[in-house]
């Protein structure tokens, strides 16, 4: 079993559905990341968290450190948010260590 | 300000052959993380650069892969030997500061290595 796993794998929504992308890990963490991948493989940083929520645009990021639980949040979604969306945590053990999801693809559809 | 900059984008080698992956950090920025992404598989660190210096190896093959970041010119991933499990996306990330987080690290286009 992974020590971050990402559901769904993959997701369709029509343009202006609500997305909620989960993330569970199952290690001490001192961080946890959303990243997005673009198709062409560019990756950005979305989110940082290590409590509660917090929002950036249509973006709104959570995390249940009791519940080891994350979900990314996309509300009114639009064709350009089709990408890879990555969940990463940082180990309290060595902050370098990054641990990655497989990723959840999403696709909207105009 | 150019972002980090990687080259080849595309690298094809044959089995036995070396295969060189080169960044260029972000200008002003002195980190550099180096990741690999196998085909349907998430990112995995592998190493992580100051200038002259590696910091933290922990998930580089102990065989085969090498790093270096140097005084001058980029930072260089190294892999002698390519297998076909070797098939990948590399990709580099750069930041300024010493904190590890990938909030702030900024990450190249990757190099994708095929090996046939």
């Amino acid at each position: 079993k992974n020590e971050v796993e990402q559901s769904p794998q993959n997701l369709t929504a029509q343009e202006g559905e609500f997305i909620t992308i989960n993330c569970s890990y199952s290690v001490g963490i001192s961080a946890l990341h959303w990243l997005q991948q673009h198709p062409g493989g560019g990756i950005v940083s979305l989110f940082m968290l290590s409590s509660g929520k917090k929002k950036h645009g249509r973006l709104i990021a959570t995390i249940n450190i009791q519940e080891k639980h994350s979900s990314l949040h996309i509300t009114a979604s639009h064709p350009r948010d089709s990408a890879v969306y990555i969940c990463a945590v940082s180990s309290t053990a060595n902050n370098n260590d990054m641990r990655f999801g497989a990723g959840t693809r999403l696709t909207v559809k105009p | 300000n150019a972002g980090v900059m990687q080259n080849p984008r595309h690298l094809v080698r044959r089995r036995g052959q070396e295969a060189r992956l080169r960044c260029s950090p972000m200008k002003g920025h002195s980190h550099v993380y180096w990741y690999r992404q196998l085909p349907e598989e998430g990112l995995k660190f592998m190493v992580y650069l100051q200038k002259e210096n590696i910091i933290d190896e922990s998930g580089m093959p102990k065989e085969r892969f090498s790093a270096e970041f140097p005084k001058e010119g980029p930072s260089i991933l190294r892999i002698q030997q390519v297998v076909r499990g070797d098939s990948a996306a590399y990709f580099c990330a750069s930041s300024p500061g010493t904190s590890g987080s990938l909030s702030e690290q900024f990450f190249g286009p990757g190099t994708r290595l095929t090996v046939l």
